[in-house]
C-alpha cells in the first residue's frame, strides 16, 4: 500500500533562517506531488506542483522554494524565512483520478 | 476556471443531529468532486468522491454526497452526528484535464458537535 511520510512534525525556527521540508512517498511510481498551506484561519493554498523530477510548478510568487531530487521525494525551501511563512504545511500525492493523499503536516512556526 | 463555494465556515450542530454541509461548485468540464476531513492538527482525509456514475455517493464514517448537475452542488451530509465528527471538512473539485491533477478547495466549514 501507499504511504506519505512528512518531517518534522513542528518546527520553531527565527525570523530570517533556512528552511527545509521534507515529503516522501513510498508504494507507487511517478506521481503527481504537490505542497500546500493552512495559515491560522485560512483554507488551503497550493503552493507548489512536481509531475516529474525536476520539474516544479509554482503556483504563487513567494519566499519559498521548491524541488524534486528523485521520483518519490519532495523538499521545500527557504533562504530566509519571514513571519508570513508560518502555517501548517501539507504535502499530498495523486496517480491521477483526481484524488490527492495528504501527509501528516508541519506546523511551522517562525518568531 | 474551477471554483468551489462551502457555505457557512462554521456550522454547530447536537449530537444526534442531521449534519448537512454545502458545497457549490463551477467547472467547465464534468466535474470530479471530492470531500475531505481535516482533524486538528492532522492532514486531510478523504471522505468521499464522485466521478462519474451513481449521483448519490457513500463514503466513511457514515458520510454521504450527492452530486446534482442542474444546481452545480455536492452537499454533504451524516443522518446522525456523533462526537467525533468534529472537525473541518473541504469540497474540491479537480481539474483532472490538465497536467498535474490539481484540486480547488472551498473555504472549508468547521463543524462543531454539541452534547
Amino acid at each position: 500500500s501507499q504511504t506519505i511520510h512528512q518531517w518534522p512534525a513542528t518546527l520553531v525556527q527565527p525570523v530570517g533562517s533556512p528552511l527545509s521540508l521534507e515529503c516522501t512517498v513510498e508504494g507507487t511510481s511517478n506521481p503527481n506531488l504537490y505542497w500546500y498551506r493552512q495559515a491560522a484561519g485560512r483554507g488551503l493554498q497550493l503552493l507548489f506542483y512536481s509531475v516529474g523530477i525536476g520539474q516544479i510548478s509554482s503556483e504563487v510568487p513567494q519566499n519559498l522554494s521548491a524541488s524534486r531530487p528523485q521520483d518519490r521525494q519532495f523538499i521545500l525551501s527557504s533562504k530566509k524565512l519571514l513571519l508570513s511563512d508560518s502555517g501548517f504545511y501539507l504535502c499530498a500525492w495523486s496517480v491521477g483520478g483526481g484524488i490527492q493523499y495528504f501527509g501528516a503536516g508541519t506546523r511551522l512556526s517562525v518568531l | 476556471a474551477q471554483s468551489v463555494t462551502q457555505l457557512g465556515s462554521h456550522v454547530s450542530v447536537s449530537e444526534g443531529a442531521l449534519v448537512l454541509l454545502r458545497c457549490n461548485y463551477s467547472s467547465s468540464v464534468p466535474p470530479y468532486l471530492f470531500w475531505y476531513v481535516q482533524y486538528p492538527n492532522q492532514g486531510l482525509q478523504l471522505l468521499l468522491k464522485y466521478t462519474t456514475g451513481a449521483t448519490l455517493v457513500k463514503g466513511i464514517n457514515g458520510f454521504e454526497a450527492e452530486f446534482k448537475k442542474s444546481e452545480t452542488s455536492f452537499h454533504l451530509t451524516k443522518p446522525s452526528a456523533h462526537m467525533s465528527d468534529a472537525a473541518e471538512y473541504f469540497c474540491a473539485v479537480s481539474d483532472y484535464l490538465t497536467a498535474g491533477n490539481k484540486l480547488t478547495f472551498g473555504g472549508g466549514t468547521r463543524v462543531l458537535v454539541k452534547p
